[in-house]
């Protein structure tokens, strides 16, 4: 079975860009979660998802917004892009939205210039 | 503000050593207790996780942790290292009741060396 995945791996941005991430979780899975991971730190979460709705928010500012899709499928948008957003972009996805071990893809390393 | 702290940074260990890392979480109620593994090069995958039951929880590759409520403490433990263990350790938290159910805390990470 295929696990989480995420595209692109790698992405390059200027300062002030708008950036959109993609993950596709397992099958059958139906909620997405997003992690922000800074070198050296551990994952810090950003949003989660079930069926299409947002079920939890972490302390990110509103230029990070997310959706889900009806396949469950899911984008994060980070707009108005800081130095300070370069980081690997976790999206994990778990059989519901309860507490549920959560299975990571590879995620995307933004560098913002 | 619920966290959890890992103790160590950085641990380096010959091989055949045993190993135990730390990890505490700061909330005062029910939580799920998972324990992530990075190796090089390679997504966080999960190792063992403790919802409820027996507080022993056995996981894979021979790893095992223990959950002592009292101490908020869910410490990792391996009898005997190999070389391909060499990885970064994340200790993480649900609490139950969040309003972020899907919410996973995550310590800073332990990164484990260990020497052939």
């Amino acid at each position: 079975d295929a696990g989480v995945t995420q595209s692109p791996t790698h992405l390059i941005k200027t300062r002030g860009q708008h950036v959109t991430l993609r993950c596709s979780p397992i099958s059958g899975h139906k909620s997405v979660s997003w992690y922000q991971q800074v070198l050296g730190q551990g994952p810090q979460f950003i949003f989660q998802y079930y069926e299409k709705e947002e079920r939890g928010r972490g302390n990110f500012p509103d230029r990070f917004s997310a959706r889900q899709f009806p396949n469950y499928s899911s984008e994060l948008n980070v707009n108005a892009l800081l130095l300070g957003d370069s980081a690997l972009y976790l999206c994990a996805s778990s059989l519901t939205a309860t507490p549920y071990e959560q299975y990571f893809g590879p995620g995307t390393r933004l560098t913002v210039t | 503000a619920q966290s959890v702290s890992q103790h160590n940074h950085h641990v380096i260990l010959s091989e055949a050593a045993s190993l135990e890392l730390g990890c505490n979480y700061s909330y005062g109620g029910t939580v799920n207790l998972f324990w992530y593994v990075q190796y090089p090069g390679q997504h966080l995958q999960l190792l063992l996780k403790y919802f409820s039951g027996d507080p022993l929880v056995k996981g894979i590759k021979g790893f095992e942790a223990e959950f002592i409520k009292s101490k908020f403490s869910f410490n990792l433990r391996k009898p005997s290292v190999q070389w391909s263990d060499t990885a970064e350790y994340f200790c993480a938290v649900i609490p139950y009741g969040s309003s972020n159910t899907g919410k996973l805390i995550f310590g800073q990470g332990t990164t484990l060396q260990v020497k052939p």
